[in-house]
């Protein structure tokens, strides 16, 4: 599977900050998913980023509160805006790397966000 | 839109006894349904994975089956070690190629 980075690893930020999280891949990316999995719970998709395209986002999630870009092919960050304490949580990128299967879904290491 | 529903919630086996995990989903046009192990701060991990035309997969002691008709998938752990200890979840893939997750099972065992 492809290596697979995330920065920052945790961070704790202070009510009404903004906080942009990093993805890393070593192969190229088709397809990016950014998840959150909140204390105790599933993981809950955020947004899907295309190749090419701008990113689709779940419901309850919107683009104001969790830009993404994708400057690259293997390279994409996930900014959680003005945040407040209910955005701690675990943020977690998943790409679909080129020569997998569109399903084949592996995760970064995740970034522990805690907002006081 | 797809739902995936997992039971039982924790699960507590003692060492050496069989684990077993079920998921049911809702979107009978899902077609892989992987199953992923994560470990305490860690991140989750893939461990087995069945595609729609395949009724069982087997990987050393973890097994999983799939029931198309009756949407369900189950995963099944024999002779469990104190380091399966984990929380498992299912997960479907449906038609709009998202991964939906289960609950999460908290499985424990005990040496």
């Amino acid at each position: 599977s492809a290596v697979i980075s995330q920065k920052p690893s945790r961070d704790i930020c202070q009510r009404g900050t903004s906080l942009t999280i990093q993805c890393q891949v070593d192969s190229q990316v088709t397809m990016m998913f950014w998840y959150r999995q909140q204390p105790g719970q599933s993981l809950t998709l955020i947004a899907t980023a295309n190749q090419g395209s701008e990113a689709t986002y779940e419901s309850g999630f919107v683009i104001d509160k969790f830009p993404i870009s994708r400057p690259n092919l293997t390279f994409s960050t996930l900014t959680v805006s003005n945040m407040s304490p209910e955005d701690s949580s675990i943020y977690l990128c998943s790409p679909i790397t080129q020569g997998r299967g569109a399903d084949t879904q592996y995760f970064g290491p995740g970034t522990r966000l805690t907002v006081l | 839109g797809e739902n995936v529903e997992q039971h039982p919630s924790t699960l507590s086996v003692q060492e050496g006894d069989s684990a077993v995990i079920k998921c049911t989903y809702s979107d009978s046009a899902s077609n892989y349904f992987p199953w992923y192990k994560q470990e305490l701060g860690k991140r989750p991990q893939l461990i087995i994975d069945i595609r729609s035309n395949v009724g069982e997969k087997k990987d050393q002691r973890i097994a999983v089956t799939l029931n198309k008709t009756a949407k369900h998938f189950s995963l099944h752990i024999t002779e469990t070690q104190p380091e399966d200890s984990a929380v498992y979840f299912c997960a479907a893939h449906n038609q709009g190629g998202k991964l939906i997750f289960g609950q999460g099972t908290e499985l424990s065992v005990k040496p």
